[in-house]
């Protein structure tokens, strides 16, 4: 069985401009999550969808949104970028409520 | 506010030795407890998990102990091996949280051959 994809591996952009990370869970997983890691904050929950719906969502600012598709895959956009959001974003996937968070090796964004 | 803490961001241990990774947490409607081992450059990868109504959870060389009261749980890994070497992340969830995940800071652990 294929494991949790996120692409790009890697991106450079420019403050101010916008990006989009994309993921692919595991087939049959309906639950998709972000995390964003970073070295002084650790990792920390961005927002999480099921079934097309967002379930849950952290403390960030309104610049960073998501959504699910009808296949399950998900996309998280980040606007307006700012220095601060230079970090690795992870991407997980679930089935039920309490089954663990299978993660993708991520997105390293770098904004400068 | 940190919910969940790590206190020893790294631990050293020889091969073959017996290795306890620590984990403290501050809210009560946690009742689900993960634990995940992180390799620079790649995802988190799930280890064991431990549900709110057991204290103690085995799989293969890793058990994990869950003290409610304490609200501490602790990772051992018998016998350690260098491969092994790695981040430790332990992290919780609460019945109404979804798939939502609180993770501590991490414990660097070094299996020294």
């Amino acid at each position: 069985k294929a494991g949790v994809t996120q692409t790009p591996r890697y991106l450079i952009k420019t403050r101010g401009q916008q990006v989009t990370l994309s993921c692919s869970p595991i087939s049959g997983h309906r639950s998709v999550s972000w995390y964003q890691q970073t070295p002084g904050q650790g990792l920390q929950f961005l927002f999480e969808y099921f079934s097309e719906t967002q379930r849950n969502k952290g403390n960030f600012p309104g610049r960073f949104s998501g959504r699910q598709f009808s296949n399950s895959r998900s996309e998280m956009n980040v606007s307006t970028l700012e220095l601060g959001d230079s970090a690795l974003y992870l991407c997980a996937s679930g089935t039920a409520d309490n089954s663990p968070l299978h993660f993708g090796n991520g997105t390293r964004l770098t904004v400068t | 506010d940190q919910q969940v803490k790590q206190n020893s961001p790294s631990l050293s241990v020889q091969e073959g030795r017996i290795s306890i990774l620590n984990c403290d947490y501050t809210n009560s409607m946690f009742d689900y407890f993960l634990w995940y081992k992180k390799y620079p450059a790649e995802g988190p990868t799930f280890l064991i998990s431990i549900s709110s109504i057991k204290d103690k959870n085995e799989d293969g060389r890793f058990t994990v102990f869950l003290n409610k009261s304490a609200k501490h749980l602790s990772l051992h890994i018998v016998p350690s091996q260098p491969g092994d070497s790695a981040v430790y992340f332990c992290a919780a969830k609460g019945e109404t949280s979804g798939s939502r995940l609180t993770f501590g800071e991490g414990t660097q652990l070094t299996v020294n051959p």
